[in-house]
């Protein structure tokens, strides 16, 4: 069965560091493209990044480039997400997913709260 | 960047009844798309892809259909357990775009 855990959100300060992790479990983690996903409360599914099987191509949208990294350790089976510089406008549920061009399975998703 | 708009926003309707939910996009996009259906608290689940594809699992009577701007998601009788909210998103380029939602309420 695959399964995907995230972990690391929390509540930051603006201006602060968070990074998250996904735990992929039940299948070939080294074989798929892997996303990131959010949703502010009560709004919609906004792509963030994504990261290809090996990790040597990563794309991200305009609003996180230059303050999020997406990296994966195939060895480890786990996806991170290294967001610096956060706004509140960051804040929301954490979602990794995986993939290439759409989004077959994801996991529970974690909370990323920027406020002060 | 391509974007997709969904209608209704919200919608509601019966325990056996059809509906339709639909996506434009704001280019051609073929049949790059895909439907996903979240509940409350839940991460969205991959219902269709290539507009018109059934994943594995999914109860045949959803269908989608549609290709170039315009796409549709159908429920031919509706059941308690497809009230929810339905996203459209285009997988033809990056960004990878989503709708805004369709909430789907009991009526």
């Amino acid at each position: 069965e695959v399964q995907l855990v995230e972990s690391g959100g929390g509540l930051v300060q603006p201006g602060g560091s968070l990074r998250l992790s996904c735990a992929a479990s039940g299948f070939t983690f080294s074989s798929f493209g892997m996303h990131w996903v959010r949703q502010a409360p009560g709004k919609g599914l906004v792509w963030v990044s994504l990261i290809n099987n090996d990790g040597s191509t990563t794309i991200y949208a305009d609003s996180v480039k230059g303050r999020f990294t997406v990296s994966r350790d195939n060895a480890k089976n786990t996806l991170y997400l290294q967001m610096s510089s956060l706004r509140a406008e960051d804040t929301a549920v954490y979602y990794c997913a995986r993939g290439k061009t759409s989004f077959d399975y994801w996991g529970q998703g974690t909370l990323v709260t920027v406020s002060s | 960047d391509i974007q997709m708009t969904q209608s209704p926003s919200s919608l509601s309707a019966s325990v056996g009844d059809k509906v339709t939910i639909t996506c434009r996009a704001s280019q051609s996009i073929s049949s790059y798309v895909v439907w996903y259906q979240q509940k409350p608290g839940k991460a969205p689940k991959f219902l269709i892809y290539d507009a018109s594809t059934l994943q594995s699992g999914v109860p045949s009577r959803f269908s989608g259909s549609g290709s170039g701007t315009e796409f549709t998601l159908t429920i031919s009788s509706l059941q308690p357990e497809d009230f929810a909210i339905y996203f459209c998103q285009q997988s033809y380029s990056n960004p990878y775009t989503f709708g805004q939602g369709t909430k789907l309420e009991i009526k």
